[in-house]
């Protein structure tokens, strides 16, 4: 089993749409938690931290279950320039070694 | 404020060479990380250098070793190389909490593209 799971996608949705992504981590003593974007043979980019309590930026949500090791990204109103591969990633009981799963690619169409 | 930088962007070798990245960490961190991402993949830890010593390492074997200079920057060496090591190498830098072993957010640079053939 992978130590940090994601539906690979595409995920192909209409512009304005709303799109969720899943993300299932195995080590129960992780300590912090991310989704990073990257961009077609770019490096990733911080999008947002994770926490129990849920925290939105804008038109993104990301929620954290640590009883279920599940981690959630919603984006509403999705833009044309949301389409990327969407990480999540996961770090060790240290908060050091960060740990990535295989990324979901979304393509928003017009 | 200069983010983190790595050198060369890309890079062609044949199996057997060796190779030698180079990072400089954003301004104002001390710690460097190294990842790999083979295509379609996500990234995967290599390890991690602070106050110039190996602190963390992924499950990569001796071939893959590392270096970290006083002024932060950091070099990725890898050994021998096989067609497996084409890939994104990934340099990424944060700052070490010192209230506890934690660090901080690490930021990427944008990568060095490595080719064997």
């Amino acid at each position: 089993r992978k130590e940090v799971e994601q539906d690979p996608g595409p995920f192909n949705v209409p512009e304005g749409a709303t799109v969720a992504f899943n993300c299932t981590y195995s080590n129960s003593a992780s300590q912090s938690f991310f989704w990073y974007r990257q961009d077609c043979r770019k490096e990733p980019k911080l999008l947002m931290s994770v926490y129990s309590s849920g925290n939105e930026d804008g038109r993104f949500t990301a929620q954290l279950n640590r009883a279920s090791q599940y981690i959630s990204l919603l984006i509403r109103d999705s833009k044309l320039s949301d389409s990327a591969t969407y990480l999540c990633v996961v770090t060790d009981n240290a908060g050091n070694m960060l740990t990535f799963g295989g990324g979901t690619r979304l393509m928003v169409k017009p | 404020d200069a983010g983190v930088t790595q050198s060369p962007t890309h890079l062609i070798k044949t199996r057997g060479q060796q190779v030698t990245l180079r990072c400089s960490p954003k301004s104002g961190h001390d710690t460097v990380s190294w990842y790999q991402q083979a295509l379609g993949q996500g990234p995967q830890f290599i390890f991690q250098y602070y106050e110039e010593e190996e602190r963390q390492r992924g499950n990569f074997p001796d071939r893959f070793s590392g270096h970290q200079f006083p002024n932060y920057s950091s070099e990725l060496n890898v050994n021998a190389l096989l067609l497996g090591d084409s890939a994104l190498y990934l340099c990424a830098s944060s700052l070490f909490r010192t209230s506890g072993s934690f660090t901080d957010t690490q930021y990427f640079g944008p990568g060095t593209r490595l080719t064997v053939l």
